[in-house]
């Protein structure tokens, strides 16, 4: 068990909808960091936060938007959802951002578009 | 982001040493060098990482070359929970995230 609790573990909804997925970092983790792991894209990072605020923008779409809560949760939302969506969506997080720290990665949620 | 190439994949026998190498030859000299690697159906685990010397953990050790332009994974006696695909990433100072490349996938033969 890594402490990083993301829910929910499946998701499954319709094109053109719109869907949170939430994630709640290891106690005492600052920073906050999603992933989308598809077959053919394998895990690609979309956004980081650190204690509320972006600090790094990756291959994150539009109509992706996250943030982080005062009190350090994290919510990626989705929306206007399409077939290609469907992925394993990550959230790992670490207590800073230094470039020696460990990340420590949820279990995941799965998103199905149909 | 400093570019890292590994083998797609490799195998080992259960029980036996298994070197998992990386080249790295844009490295830059404030670059760490991490090691993680994702289970079947799970999330990534941190393996080991390091910066100029040799590390060792529980879980393996780390062989980084004295230029730092290659690094090698060590599993010091593979079992079959070792199977996965380990990544090899550098992780650069600043607001750098983990950015994960395609790995090496590790099969172990019982």
């Amino acid at each position: 068990d890594s402490g990083v609790t993301q829910t929910p573990k499946h998701l499954i909804t319709a094109t053109g909808q719109r869907v949170t997925l939430r994630c709640s970092p290891r106690s005492g983790d600052l920073s906050v960091y999603w992933y989308q792991q598809s077959l053919d894209q394998g895990l690609q990072f979309l956004i980081q936060y650190y204690n509320g605020e972006e600090r790094a923008k990756g291959n994150i779409l539009e109509r992706f938007s996250a943030q982080q809560f005062p009190d350090l949760h994290s919510e990626l939302n989705l929306s206007s959802l399409e077939l290609g969506d469907s992925a394993l969506y990550f959230c790992a997080s670490s207590v800073s951002t230094a470039p020696n720290e460990k990340l420590f990665f949820g279990s995941g949620t799965q998103l199905s578009v149909l | 982001d400093a570019k890292t190439t590994q083998p797609n994949s490799m195998e080992s026998n259960e029980e036996e040493p298994v070197h998992l190498p990386c080249n790295h030859s844009t490295i830059s000299g404030t670059d760490y060098i991490h090691w993680y690697r994702q289970l079947p159906s799970q999330g990534p685990e941190y393996v080991i990482h390091g910066l100029t010397s040799n590390v060792n953990n529980r879980m393996a050790s780390l062989a980084i070359a004295e230029d730092r332009k290659s690094s090698t994974l060590i599993l010091h006696r593979a079992t079959l929970r070792d199977a996965a695909v380990y990544y090899c990433i550098l992780r650069a100072p600043g607001n750098t995230p983990l950015v994960f490349g395609k790995g090496t996938r590790l099969s172990v033969i019982a």
